[in-house]
């Protein structure tokens, strides 16, 4: 129990275009979910919490009109990254936390390569 | 502002013997701390948690210290397997929300 998923796993995007990025929670209910970005050789940094039927809060220096959330169900949030840069490049992470408590469990990453 | 740290970015162990992972964190409100364990290219896994009530937990081969008088966190790992090379991160989150604060990460390299 408790997974997590993440669509796509990678992805490479020319300069300029848009991607989206999903989180799942499969078998539980998440109001509140998180988006972390991870440099190479770095820690994770939340960007962003996301919660079920309201905006999202965003980190301070995060910019909301680039990195659009949306968190329209109890298992879905999902990431989109508009205009995507080359140093938009990283590893995006999502985790969600269960309803039912206090742990909140990650999903497996996307990699994003912008070129 | 918050912050939560640890001294070795690195850490070389040998095959069975034990790892301790250490953890500072600043914020004196936090009342929950999680040690992760990440493998390259995969999302963080969840090792072993602790309650700023205790002291102490122990897992399977793992186990967390919490001093809070010191605002230390340490992770131990019990005759330290290949399987354990990975990159360990500590998070602690405040009591007032849900955010997670992650330290900067331990690499732990086991040499057969």
């Amino acid at each position: 129990g408790a997974v997590v998923s993440q669509h796509p796993s990678w992805v490479i995007c020319k300069s300029g275009t848009s991607v989206k990025i999903e989180c799942r929670s499969l078998d539980f209910q998440a109001t509140t979910m998180f988006w972390y970005r991870q440099f190479p050789k770095q820690s994770l940094m939340l960007m962003a919490t996301s919660n079920e039927g309201s905006k999202a809060t965003y980190e301070q220096g995060v910019e909301k009109d680039k990195f659009l959330i949306n968190h329209a169900s109890l298992t879905l949030s999902t990431l989109t990254v508009t205009s995507a840069h080359p140093e938009d490049s990283s590893f995006y992470i999502c985790s969600a936390r269960d309803n039912r408590g206090y742990e909140q469990y990650f999903g497996p990453g996307t990699r994003l390569t912008v070129t | 502002g918050e912050s939560v740290g640890l001294h070795l970015p690195t850490l070389s162990v040998q095959e069975g013997d034990n790892s301790i992972i250490n953890c500072a964190y600043s914020n004196s409100a936090s009342d929950y701390f999680i040690w992760y364990k990440q493998e390259s290219g995969k999302g963080p896994q969840f090792i072993i948690d602790i309650r700023s009530n205790m002291d102490k937990r122990q897992g399977q081969r793992v186990t967390v210290l919490l001093n809070k008088t010191v605002k230390h966190l340490s992770l131990q790992i019990a005759a330290t397997q290949p399987g354990d090379s990975a990159v360990y991160f500590c998070a602690e989150r405040g009591a007032a929300g849900n955010k997670l604060t992650f330290g900067g990460g331990t690499r732990v390299l086991v040499k057969p």
